[in-house]
């Protein structure tokens, strides 16, 4: 079952372009909506994040919009760079007892073309 | 300063050898987690320790063994290699309850 569904599985845009990956989730109990950016050959590392008190976070370029009665969220990078090309993965945690877990979405490539 | 760490980075075997990787961490952290990220990139959480103790144990093939000998370390033995456990393997540590985990560089394992 999953529970965090990731789209589009792959994207690509032109430089200064602007890139939207979306995440749909299906658990009302999620408290925590972290993207996480990957480069090849690397393990994956916390981008951005945003709690659902708020329906939008913005660093730099990139940007969170949160929709809880939608129960999506989707990242946006403006300015799309071909340093940006990598691949991004939205999460959410479960909890499980006394643990917590993070669910993953299947992932996004995005390549920004020159 | 590296702040999670995995050696191997490449481990290339033969199906049915025996085969460890080691990872440890700089960050005071008190969870450890192993991940499989499978050639479609697909992360799946395997196990995860705090302390010590395992507290997240998914469905492996009892084959992967974790061993945890101080919270700073979190060990991945696999026995009885097989095609299918071909994969890039990744640490990652985390601070308590807190969501943000830090990942280390990943150990690519195949199998022939």
């Amino acid at each position: 079952q999953q529970q965090v569904k990731q789209s589009p599985q792959s994207l690509i845009v032109q430089k200064g372009g602007i890139s939207i990956i979306n995440c749909a989730y299906e658990n009302t109990a999620f408290d925590y909506f972290p993207w996480y950016q990957q480069f090849p050959g690397k393990g994956p590392a916390l981008l951005i994040a945003i709690r659902p008190d708020v329906s939008e976070k913005k660093e730099g370029r990139f940007t969170i919009s949160f929709n809880k009665s939608a129960k999506q969220f989707s990242l946006h990078i403006m300015d799309s760079q071909p340093g940006d090309s990598a691949t991004y993965f939205c999460a959410a945690p479960l909890n499980a007892g006394n643990n917590r877990k993070l669910i993953w979405g299947l992932g996004t490539s995005l390549a920004v073309n020159p | 300063d590296t702040a999670v760490s995995q050696t191997p980075k490449y481990l290339v075997t033969q199906m049915g050898n025996d085969k460890s990787i080691k990872c440890e961490q700089n960050l005071g952290h008190d969870t450890m987690y192993w991940y499989k990220q499978d050639s479609k990139k697909f992360l799946k959480i395997m196990f995860s320790y705090n302390n010590k103790e395992l507290i997240i144990n998914e469905t492996v093939p009892n084959r992967f063994s974790p061993k945890s000998p101080d919270k700073a370390h979190l060990n991945l033995h696999i026995n009885s290699l097989e095609l299918g456990d071909s994969a890039v393997y990744f640490c990652a540590s985390s601070h308590g309850g807190t969501d943000t985990q830090y990942f280390g560089p990943g150990t690519r394992l195949t199998v022939l």
